[in-house]
This record gives structure tokens, C-alpha cells and sequence, in this order.
């Protein structure tokens, strides 16, 4: 199957500094790409669809300007935490869409902790 | 909006029954729904997906089904073990996907 990577997989940062959490289809091209959350013993909660060369589309509730995403090519799409908070401490998973048969494929997910 | 509701949260059952858990949406215009499970701390694992054009899927012990008219899915798992324990998320896709808050499953040896 195909496969989507995440990096890195454990971040812990200081308040207000920013993290970069990169995901990539690894051996198909997605011209979407999606992010969710998760807190702990929750659900994953969609936060934004990222469109390759355009610009991304934030669920209601998700702050574009803290969150920000850049899908700069087929295979690799951002997700920038500006001036973490520790509320923002929370697992996040991205996805890519392999268009053909319209399957979402997961990446492994990033667990950020913010001091 | 898609919501996507799962029944029950959580099951407790001994080594060797047989379950089912549900999974309810609201909206049956769907592309796929898919079954994944996730152990604690760490990612999704796919289990199942079924296109909107299909009834069913099976994989070994696992059994998904979908009802679109209804608006429902169930998977079936048969004869359960220890290492089944795990949260079962369902996920209904369309242009993105949706979760439901998940059943967190646990078999007793």
C-alpha cells in the first residue's frame, strides 16, 4: 500500500517558539493533503484540507494565521505551529489522498509537547 | 455537516467472542468508509475500506459492512484475542474524512 511519512515523530518545544511538521506521500502524488489533531482519548478532529499550490482550506475553529500550511509540491505538505502554546500540545496526523481510487493513506503522526 | 457517531465507546469482552461495533453518519453521500484501529500513543492502522459501491469487506477475522440507506456500518470481529485490544475508529469519506469518537476495545485473556 501506499505510504506517508511524518517528521519527526516527537517534537517538544518551548512556548512561543514555532515547529515545522513535514508530510510526505512517499510513493504516490497527492494534490490533497489533509491535517487533523487529536487530543488524548479523543477522535481525530479535521483541521485543514491542504491543496497543492493553492491555498489551504481551515475547518471552522482553526486559526489560518497559527497554523499554517504550505503544500509546495505533490509529495510534501507543512504544517507550521506559530508561537506555540502548550494548549496546542496534541497529536497530529496528516494524510494523502491517492486520487485513483480515492483512498486516504496516514502518516504516523507527530506528537508535539510545548513547555 | 457529516457526523459520525460510534456505539458503543467502550467493550470489555472475554478471549474467543465474537463482537460487533457500530458506526453511524448522517450523510449517505459518501466516496468510502474505512475502519482503522489505533493502539495508545501511537498512529492509525487501516483495517478495512469499503467503497460506497460495496457491501462488504473481510480480512481475515474482520468483517465490515455498509448500509448507505441507512446510514451504517458494523465491523465484525471474529473470535477475539488479547492483542485485538485497541481503539476501533470509523471514518466516513467523502471530499475529506470524518471520524467517529471511536470504541476502545479491550479482551480480557
Amino acid at each position: 500500500g501506499a505510504v506517508v511519512s511524518q517528521h519527526p515523530s516527537r517534537v517538544i518545544c518551548k512556548s512561543g517558539t514555532s515547529v515545522k511538521i513535514e508530510c510526505r506521500s512517499l510513493d504516490f502524488q497527492a494534490t490533497t493533503m489533509f491535517w487533523y489533531r487529536q487530543f488524548p482519548k479523543k477522535s481525530l478532529m479535521l483541521m485543514a484540507t491542504s491543496n497543492e499550490g493553492s491555498k489551504a482550506t481551515y475547518e471552522q475553529g482553526v486559526e489560518k494565521d497559527k497554523f499554517l500550511i504550505n503544500h509546495a509540491s505533490l509529495t510534501l505538505s507543512t504544517l507550521t505551529v506559530t508561537s506555540a502554546h502548550p494548549e496546542d500540545s496534541s497529536f497530529y496526523i496528516c494524510s494523502a489522498r491517492e486520487q485513483l481510487y480515492n483512498e486516504q493513506f496516514f502518516g504516523p503522526g507527530t506528537r508535539l509537547t510545548v513547555l | 455537516k457529516q457526523e459520525v457517531t460510534q456505539i458503543p465507546a467502550a467493550l470489555s469482552v472475554p478471549e474467543g467472542e465474537n463482537l460487533v461495533l457500530n458506526c453511524s453518519f448522517t450523510d449517505s453521500a459518501i466516496y468510502n468508509l474505512q475502519w482503522f484501529r489505533q493502539d495508545p500513543g501511537k498512529g492509525l492502522t487501516s483495517l478495512l475500506l469499503i467503497q460506497s459501491s460495496q457491501r462488504e469487506q473481510t480480512s481475515g477475522r474482520l468483517n465490515a459492512s455498509l448500509d448507505k440507506s441507512s446510514g451504517r456500518s458494523t465491523l465484525y470481529i471474529a473470535a477475539s484475542q488479547p492483542g485485538d485490544s485497541a481503539t476501533y475508529l470509523c471514518a466516513v469519506g467523502n471530499n475529506d474524512m470524518r471520524f467517529g469518537a471511536g470504541t476502545r476495545l479491550t479482551v480480557k485473556p
